[in-house]
């Protein structure tokens, strides 16, 4: 069975501070690939990252970084001097090559920056 | 605009009527998604096509829920007998290839369907 858990389901934050939200996933194959999406109060998902499980690498992209640990099956994400503009949910997925398109989301994390 | 668009963006059904909610995909995307978002949740997936042809289709949750994709670029997702559980978002996305390569999903605004 796949699972993705976002145990944060709010997070509220004074801008210019750090803000990391968790993921932690569940699955028995071995060739999989996270995801993290942004989804603003309009609506629309926006992709933020794809990871493969074969590269641990962690990554930067401006303000964001992503922290990939397999021997903890948590794939998290930092926002670095939060803006009042990263307020929306942030969601975290997984797919395995098992269930290719199958995209399974977590519960998600409100994040709320205020000014 | 060349992103995936979704009509109506808001649908208010009396419980028992069907509605059908439209997807259209970006210009050459191979693959098509839908998702069901409840309030407060994570995207739930649905279905998938390949072109036209449905390759997975485990997500949907009754068969009063049908979709297809005929010419392989508009989808319907289509609702039968609708219930009042059946609220909710009904996000679409696409991708550009098939499963040599993992892409993201590109989403629509999706459909906020109401159903009293």
């Amino acid at each position: 069975a796949q699972k993705v858990t976002q145990a944060q389901t709010e997070i509220s934050v004074v801008e210019k501070e750090d803000v990391t939200l968790d993921c932690v996933y569940e699955t028995r194959d071995t060739t999989y690939y996270l995801f993290w999406y942004k989804q603003p109060p309009s609506g629309e998902l926006v992709f933020l990252i794809r990871r493969n499980s074969f590269d641990e690498q962690n990554e930067i992209s401006g303000r964001y970084s992503w922290n990939f640990q397999k021997s903890t099956s948590s794939f998290n994400f930092t926002i670095t001097a939060s803006q009042v503009v990263d307020s929306a949910v942030y969601f975290c997925a997984l797919m395995t090559t098992d269930s290719w398109g199958k995209l399974q989301f977590g519960a998600g994390t409100q994040v709320v920056v205020t000014p | 605009g060349a992103g995936v668009s979704q009509s109506p963006r808001y649908k208010v059904a009396k419980r028992g009527q069907d509605v059908a909610l439209r997807c259209d995909p970006i210009s050459g995307h191979v693959s098509l998604f839908w998702y069901q978002q409840a309030l407060g949740q994570g995207p739930e997936f649905l279905t998938y096509f390949q072109n036209e042809a449905q390759l997975d289709k485990s997500g949907l949750p009754s068969d009063r829920f049908f979709a297809e994709r005929p010419e392989g670029s508009v989808s319907t997702l289509k609702i039968q007998r609708t219930q009042q559980e059946d609220s909710a978002v009904y996000l679409c996305a696409s991708s550009p290839r098939t499963g040599e390569g993992i892409d993201e999903q590109f989403f629509g605004p999706g459909t906020r369907l109401t159903v009293l």
